[in-house]
């Protein structure tokens, strides 16, 4: 199975700052990654798809990046709803596998 | 619009089996492609598998063959799975998903269901 590391665990950050978050693949997924965004007792929330697309009615402060083994979610100018638990997905190969999730908290 | 709505909360004994629903609207569901996914609370999401309505051919994680069951009901756009043999470690919220097939998010999982919880206690 792909592992998918995810860092940092959990990250605080002011209103209006910049944050990202990274996901390491075990092996190359050749940009076949998600980032998701979940609030407590929701469902995961499409936000980028494709490592660098962003989902319909995402806002733009959110962009990803990344190719090969190595991707990263952007959050510029930091707003009090972005405050989740984001995942990182990857579909290259089966079993589709998730990141352990990075906790994004105000500061 | 698309909607998925799953079954209600399960509170089932060890050795039992459940049988979750998410039922679906907004798409013509014989064509489409179902995953399902687990997630106990506070923890990272798991696929445990996929089904295609069309014919009912089912993918599933190989941690979770033997466990869970994938079907589908056409006829009520709903999509089943079977959890069997429960034990404690089966507590968690279990999603459908809907992998979109057509378009930019080709191969991407765009609209999920709301969750069920699973319980598994004496």
């Amino acid at each position: 199975d792909i592992q998918m590391t995810q860092s940092p665990a959990s990250l605080s950050a002011s209103l209006g700052e910049t944050v990202t978050i990274e996901c390491l693949a075990s092996e190359d997924i050749y940009s076949n990654l998600a980032w998701y965004q979940q609030k407590p007792g929701k469902s995961p929330q499409l936000l980028i798809y494709y490592a660098n697309s962003l989902n319909d009615g995402v806002p733009s402060r959110f962009s990803g990046s990344g190719s090969g083994t190595q991707y990263s979610l952007k959050i510029n100018s930091l707003q009090s709803e972005d405050v989740s638990i984001y995942f990182c997905q990857q579909n290259y190969d089966s079993p589709y596998t998730f990141g352990a999730g990075t906790k994004l908290e105000l500061k | 619009q698309v909607k998925l709505q799953q079954s209600g909360a399960e509170l089932v004994k060890p050795g039992a089996s459940v049988k979750l629903s998410c039922k679906t609207s907004g798409y013509t569901f014989s064509t489409s492609y179902m995953s399902w996914f687990k997630q106990i609370p506070g923890q990272s999401i798991e696929w445990i598998g996929m089904i295609y309505a069309g014919d009912g051919g089912t993918g599933y994680n190989q941690k979770f063959k033997g466990k869970a069951t994938l079907t589908v009901d056409t006829s009520s756009s709903t999509a089943y799975m079977d959890l069997s043999s429960l034990t404690t470690e089966d507590s968690a919220v279990y999603f459908c998903a809907r992998l979109d097939t057509m378009g930019p998010k080709a191969n991407w999982f765009a609209y999920w269901g709301q969750g069920t919880l699973v319980t598994v206690s004496s």
